[in-house]
């Protein structure tokens, strides 16, 4: 099984709105509705913005939202600020022999 | 409040086995699994296996198979993960993660990590 597929970089703007994707496979993102986004800042551990999809735990700003169409899966933060410049991954269930997949990371840079 | 503390920083050579531990607080530790995670530097995570604190089932991931090996202590709260025939490439830092269910793909919240270094 490969890794979910995330763009490299994106950028923007403060206050602008950005979207990361998340492409898988039918065998994952596709089937399954347990996709979670992780953010990380550099040397700390992930920490999850996103489960199941478009769930955000409590005390996660209502800037983040997740969504998920065929085999994408989609991070949407608004109203970018600069404390969100960090690297941000992704993950879902799987079938077959790896049942946990993440995506390779999205690096996030606030203008 | 929820807060894995993971073991510090390890050296090992080619061919040894390490052992990561994790303590947990803050909840009931057999109602959730483990998860184990590593990141190689500068790439993304990768997801290593699973075990339930309840009754220690496990699942590993594919490429682990036979070289890693998950267990818990409930009387302590600690999960450890075992790393054996260790190569260059394992070089990485391994996070425990809370995970509800083998079945669930949430991992919150992760431990501080814990890098192992792998050099001849």
């Amino acid at each position: 099984q490969s890794a979910l597929t995330q763009p490299a970089s994106v950028s923007g703007s403060p206050g602008q709105s950005i979207t990361i994707s998340c492409t898988g496979t039918s065998s994952d993102v596709g089937t399954y509705n347990l996709v979670s986004w992780y953010q990380q800042h550099p040397g700390k551990a992930p920490r999850l913005i996103i489960y199941e999809a478009s769930q955000r735990p409590s005390g996660v700003s209502n800037r983040f939202s997740g969504s998920k169409s065929g085999n994408t899966a989609s991070l949407t933060i608004s109203g970018l600020q600069a404390e969100d410049e960090a690297d941000y991954y992704c993950s879902s269930y799987a079938s077959g022999s790896t049942l946990k997949l993440f995506g390779g990371g999205t690096r996030l840079t606030v203008l | 409040q929820v807060q894995l503390v993971q073991s510090g920083p390890e050296e090992k050579k080619p061919g040894a086995s390490v052992k990561v531990s994790c303590k947990a607080s803050g909840y009931t530790f057999t109602t959730y699994g483990i998860s184990w995670v590593r990141q190689a530097p500068g790439q993304g995570p990768e997801w290593m296996g699973w075990i339930s604190a309840y009754n220690g089932n496990t699942n590993y991931a594919q490429k682990f198979k036979g070289r890693v090996t998950m267990t818990t202590d409930t009387s302590t709260r600690t999960a450890y993960m075992e790393v054996r025939s260790l190569r260059s490439d394992d070089t990485a830092v391994y996070y425990c993660a809370r995970d509800l269910l083998l079945t669930t793909n949430s991992f919150d919240p992760w431990g501080q990590g814990t890098l192992v270094t792998v050099s001849s």
